[in-house]
């Protein structure tokens, strides 16, 4: 069963660079069987996808989001990363990560999810 | 992008109750289309890929339907386990998105 654990700092400074971390367990990062990618979720709001990474180094970021967004792979962790920049209050959200099974792109497993707040 | 809406925002509905929701995408994505469960405070849940193929362990009182742009969610017989929040979400082509979400309220 593969399972997802968030890790990173749950408050950041407005025009500070967001880094969130995913552990993944159950399954080698580098298996190609998944894609992964990270989500976000404003309080009260909708999901929105922030982008992806596939075993190759392969990414694709939301285009909404591109200028500010990095995924990266640690396979000798097995985990992936999120860095996102030049952050503002509207980046306040709760940010999951996800896998989501080569070729198909439906969304399943999810990590818990983690607040990240921006604030000074 | 392709943009999913989700009619209605909310309903209020009993326990033994269909229920039914509809996903609209602004461009035809076949049957690119995904539904996902959110309880509160929880992460999303697939409930249904591929517009109507059950996620293993998800309840057969739920089922989905549509194709090109119109999709609908039903659940045959709300539980009170299914007090929830509903996404839609297209694969069709990047980048990925979901409708705002249908909300299921106790009656």
């Amino acid at each position: 069963q593969v399972q997802l654990q968030e890790s990173g700092p749950g408050l950041v400074k407005p025009s500070q660079t967001l880094s969130l971390t995913c552990t993944v367990s159950g399954a080698s990062i580098n298996s190609g069987t998944y894609y992964w990618s990270w989500i976000r979720q404003p309080a009260g709001k909708g999901l929105e996808w922030i982008g992806r990474i596939y075993v190759t180094g392969s990414t694709n970021y939301n285009p909404s989001l591109k200028s500010r967004v990095t995924i990266s792979v640690d396979a000798s962790k097995n985990q992936f990363s999120l860095k996102l920049s030049s952050v503002t209050a509207a980046d306040t959200a709760v940010y999951y990560c996800v896998g989501s099974s080569w070729p198909d792109n439906w969304f399943d497993p999810w990590g818990q999810g983690t607040l990240v707040t921006v604030s000074s | 992008d392709i943009q999913m809406t989700q009619s209605p925002s909310s309903l209020s509905a009993s326990v033994g109750d269909r229920v039914t929701f509809t996903c609209r995408a602004s461009q035809s994505i076949s049957n690119y289309l995904n539904w996902y469960q959110q309880r509160p405070g929880k992460a999303p849940k697939l409930l249904i890929y591929g517009v109507s193929s059950l996620q293993s362990g998800v309840p057969s009182r739920f089922s989905g339907s549509g194709s090109g742009t119109d999709f609908t969610l039903t659940i045959s017989s709300l539980q009170p386990e299914d007090f929830a929040a509903y996404y839609c979400q297209q694969n069709y082509s990047l980048p990925w998105t979901f409708g705002q979400g249908t909300k299921v309220e106790i009656k």
